[in-house]
């Protein structure tokens, strides 16, 4: 069975400070894996996916995430936050697909505040 | 191009009740799945639908049904709903929803259902 863990419920960090969520996975099989993030009353965005092509993977807004096998993470960092980076992120993982919605599984997701 | 189409947005119901939520994905689309938002379990995966067969199903009783139509738009009902269905309902889709090159999924608004 396949499971994500998402360390701290809530991250804040300054306005042009790194930021990096933190996303460690469970999957009896090679994973696909995926950072979404959700602004308020909408729906989910999908920032990067991992599909085993490279461990370092470059998504929109000037994120990126690792896939570390050994440490089996997948944190997602961004070199200088921008106030419009306040939102919720998800990690998600999928043992049967390679970026379709069918039966992925999220983590509690990780609420990121940008002080200014 | 438009979007994931989830209607209606809100929604208020009384106990025992039953609901209908209703998804157009995007054009082309043939892969819709369902996920359920609540601040206690999160983003929790109910069904996915393709070519109008549940192709997938996550761990909810069966008041919680769905279908797909020929047009690949999507619905979904709950049937006597408790308090606990209070929740924010996503629809996703995708051209695919499997493999490896599949594409990715993209997530409408969202239908915020309340029961009373």
């Amino acid at each position: 069975a396949q499971s994500v863990t998402q360390l701290g419920s809530h991250v804040s960090v300054s306005e042009g400070a790194l930021v990096l969520l933190r996303c460690n996975y469970s999957s009896s099989v090679p994973p696909y894996l995926f950072w979404y993030v959700q602004y308020p009353n909408q729906g989910l965005q999908l920032l990067l996916k991992y599909t085993s092509a490279a461990t370092l993977v470059k998504g929109i807004n000037g994120f990126e995430a690792e896939f570390k096998k050994s440490e089996t993470s997948f944190h997602l960092t961004k070199p200088s936050a921008h106030m419009s980076d306040a939102a919720e992120y998800f990690c998600a993982v999928s043992e049967g697909s390679g970026g379709g919605a069918d039966g992925l599984t999220f983590g509690k997701g990780t609420h990121l505040i940008i002080q200014p | 191009k438009a979007g994931v189409t989830q209607t209606p947005r809100y929604l208020i119901k009384t106990r025992g009740q039953q609901v209908t939520l209703s998804c157009s994905p995007i054009s082309g689309h043939r892969s819709v799945s369902w996920y359920q938002q609540t601040p206690g379990q999160g983003l929790q995966f109910l069904f996915e639908y393709f070519s109008e067969t549940q192709r997938n199903k996550g761990n909810f009783p069966g008041r919680f049904s769905g279908r797909q139509f020929s047009n690949s738009r999507s619905e979904m009902n709950v049937s006597t709903l408790e308090l606990g269905d209070s929740a924010l309902y996503l629809c996703a889709s995708s051209l695919e929803g499997r493999g490896r090159f599949s594409t990715e999924a993209f997530f409408g608004q969202g239908t915020r259902l309340t029961v009373v």
